[in-house]
């Protein structure tokens, strides 16, 4: 079974619209922290935001919160006023604190802000 | 301060040929990774290295040789390029504490271009 599921291959979202992208995660490991990646046209992979199993609060970040429902296994990003900027590839990945050293990722979405 | 650098950025080189990508992290992380990211933007975890100790060792062809002279440094040799070698391939760094998870950093990625 995938360890991280992203199904929206590519999103389109009107400039200044908010915009969900979905992830969902498979494991029975109680402790794990769940990540969000940017990868824009440059390439670089930049962090976005982080959250952990255990954490009673989703998390934000600026722009950026996480929609995090533990029974349904989601941890779906949320965009707010979504920018020309970012416009970009966006990887869900998931860390497991059994086996630590290994992340992994889903295969991404690509999303397009509209002007 | 670049965090988790690696050389060359680009790379183009004939089939048949040795070649090797070099990454180096100052970030006091002990672990450390190598991911291949094919052109259908989906990244594929290769080695990971924890304190000069090899980790995960995935399904990779043995022309791929990882090496580690200390936890800073994490350099990729590839012998024999093939055409299905050309791929961005991303260096990236962690803590080896998986909770609270920390987040990998990724390096710029090298582009390999096999002819």
């Amino acid at each position: 079974a995938q360890k991280i599921t992203q199904t929206q291959p590519g999103m389109f979202v009107q400039e200044k619209e908010a915009v969900t992208l979905d992830c969902t995660y498979d494991t029975s490991d109680p402790s794990y922290g769940l990540f969000w990646y940017k990868q824009p046209s440059s390439g670089e992979m930049i962090f976005l935001i982080y959250q952990g199993s255990y954490d009673q609060q989703n998390a934000t970040e600026g722009r950026y919160s996480l929609n995090f429902q533990k029974a349904r296994k989601s941890a779906n990003l949320v965009i707010s006023a979504s920018q020309l900027g970012d416009s970009a590839m966006y990887f869900c990945a998931m860390r497991e604190g059994s086996t630590g050293n290994q992340f992994y990722f889903g295969t991404g979405t690509s999303l397009t802000v509209i002007p | 301060d670049t965090a988790v650098s690696q050389t060359p950025k680009y790379l183009v080189t004939q089939m048949g040929n040795d070649k090797s990508i070099k990454c180096e992290q100052n970030l006091g992380h002990d672990t450390m990774y190598w991911y291949k990211q094919d052109s259908k933007k989906f990244l594929k975890i290769m080695f990971s290295y924890n304190n000069k100790e090899l980790i995960i060792n995935e399904t990779v062809p043995n022309r791929f040789s990882p090496k580690s002279p200390d936890k800073a440094h994490l350099n990729l040799h590839i012998n024999s390029l093939e055409l299905g070698d050309s791929a961005v391939y991303f260096c990236a760094s962690s803590h080896k504490l998986a909770y609270p998870p920390n987040e990998q950093f990724f390096g710029p990625g090298t582009r390999l271009t096999v002819l």
